[in-house]
């Protein structure tokens, strides 16, 4: 069964280094999500992109964050400057349909810890 | 903004039995989602519905869009159901985002 796949699973980091990561949405898929879930907190919602652009983002997708897909296959978001407060797990989701709501495929999330 | 709510936030039950986790949301939506977290922290989607119920082995799901809440049930639970239980509302615009549950611990005692 296809599934979205996300690398590195553990990435540790030092305050004010960037980060990427990175993911593989399943091939047929329109839409991609970044979402993140800081410890013991519910999980939030980053940015959907769609037609390589973005299509949303919440108040936490500042300017440190970015996201690109550029080579059709990866999707990656970017932390320009990382901050104690980023340390979350980070989920990448794809979906398949255009404008319908529908089943979003979770990666296994990526766990960044920012010393 | 969707506000989602779950009840309970913890729930320990035996073996065997039958559970039910509840959920609200503040806008009206077009589906839920419901989603397992694992230990591990792995997220797996256990359903999307629109109207109605819908089943998946000892999983059920319902759903009152009129009034805004849907249930989850287990069915002769069993310890390997042990997880983090989520309702997810998506956007009233359909396939943007997830605005997420707090989530619902659910133990199954041997």
């Amino acid at each position: 069964e296809p599934e979205v796949t996300q690398t590195p699973s553990h990435q540790v980091t030092q305050m004010g280094q960037e980060v990427i990561l990175r993911c593989v949405p399943i091939s047929n898929h329109l839409y991609f999500y970044w979402y993140r879930q800081i410890l013991g907190q519910k999980v939030e919602f980053l940015v959907s992109f769609y037609n390589n652009e973005i299509s949303e983002k919440s108040e936490i997708f500042d300017d440190q964050f970015s996201v690109e897909r550029p080579d059709g296959s990866n999707f990656t978001l970017k932390i320009r400057s990382t901050k104690l407060e980023d340390s979350a797990m980070y989920f990448c989701a794809s979906s398949a349909r255009d404008r319908e709501a529908d089943t979003q495929y979770f990666g296994p999330g990526t766990r960044l810890t920012v010393l | 903004k969707n506000e989602v709510e779950q009840s309970p936030q913890n729930l320990t039950a035996q073996e065997g039995e039958f559970i039910t986790i509840n959920c609200s949301y503040s806008v009206g939506i077009s589906a839920l989602h419901w989603l397992q977290q694992h230990p591990g922290g792995g997220i797996v989607s256990l359903f999307m519905l629109s109207s109605g119920k819908k089943k998946h082995g000892r999983l059920i799901a319902t759903i009152n869009i009129q009034e805004k809440h849907s249930s989850l049930h287990i069915t002769a639970s069993h310890p390997r159901d042990s997880a983090v239980y989520i309702c997810a509302a998506p956007s009233n615009f359909g396939n943007e985002k997830l605005t997420f549950g707090t989530g619902t611990r659910l133990t199954i005692i041997p």
